[in-house]
């Protein structure tokens, strides 16, 4: 079962604009979500988190937003630039077992010079 | 720290053979994690250690499937026999408990591609 769901496997961009990446999740016991990104040949790398109490973090370019009621979060990059072009995954992890993460499928990023 | 190492970085291999797939955690890191990466369900966890003990292998698919971890820095992927469909991207990952019981994030090596001919 997918319990995390990214519905877009691809998106496409401009360079300066903003890419809006977005993940669904069915498990409303999750409460610590992270946004990792992965070049080609290459493992996932840690982007940046949410914790549940909140509903917005902010670092630099990358902020993600967390909307609880509607079991949805979104990571924006502001601007978009073509380093940026990469697999974004979605994951999300419950308080009592954090170590059971759970991930999306992965939305391929291409941001166009 | 040179991080997550795995290896072999890729392996072809033909249906019905052995396949051992090469894990060492950073160093210090109390948590080891196996993930397949497939085009349809992503990233799935297959089992988790910590400090050395399995705890969670209920993301393994098959009794194909084996994995151990003999001390702090190495732990092996067995897959016996192996099938086509057990082509994908391996990863392993490692991660470090903090303060007041909650996981830092999780960081991956480079994975291992495997295709079972």
């Amino acid at each position: 079962d997918q319990q995390v769901k990214q519905n877009s496997p691809s998106l496409s961009v401009q360079e300066g604009r903003i890419s809006i990446l977005n993940c669904d999740y069915t498990n409303s016991m999750f409460d610590y979500f992270l946004w990792y990104k992965k070049y080609p040949a290459e493992g996932p790398t840690f982007l940046i988190s949410i914790s549940s109490i909140k509903d917005k973090n902010e670092d630099g370019r990358f902020t993600v937003f967390l909307n609880k009621s509607a079991k949805h979060l979104s990571l924006h990059i502001v601007p978009s630039q073509p380093g940026d072009s990469a697999v974004y995954f979605c994951a999300a992890s419950a308080r009592d077992n954090n170590n059971d993460m759970r991930f999306g499928a992965g939305t391929r990023l291409t941001v166009k010079p | 720290d040179a991080g997550v190492i795995q290896s072999p970085r890729h392996e072809v291999t033909e249906m019905g053979q052995e396949v051992t797939l090469r894990c060492k955690p950073i160093s210090g890191h109390d948590y080891l994690f196996w993930y397949r990466q497939t085009m349809m369900r992503g990233l799935e966890l297959l089992i988790y250690f910590n400090n050395n003990v399995p705890i969670d292998d209920s993301g393994m698919p098959e009794d194909r499937f084996s994995a151990k971890m003999p001390n702090a820095s190495f732990s092996t992927l067995k897959i016996q026999p192996s099938e086509p469909r057990d082509s994908a991207v391996y990863f392993c990952a490692s991660s470090l408990l903090l303060a007041g019981g909650v996981n830092n994030e999780q960081f991956f090596g480079p994975g291992t591609r495997l295709t079972v001919l």
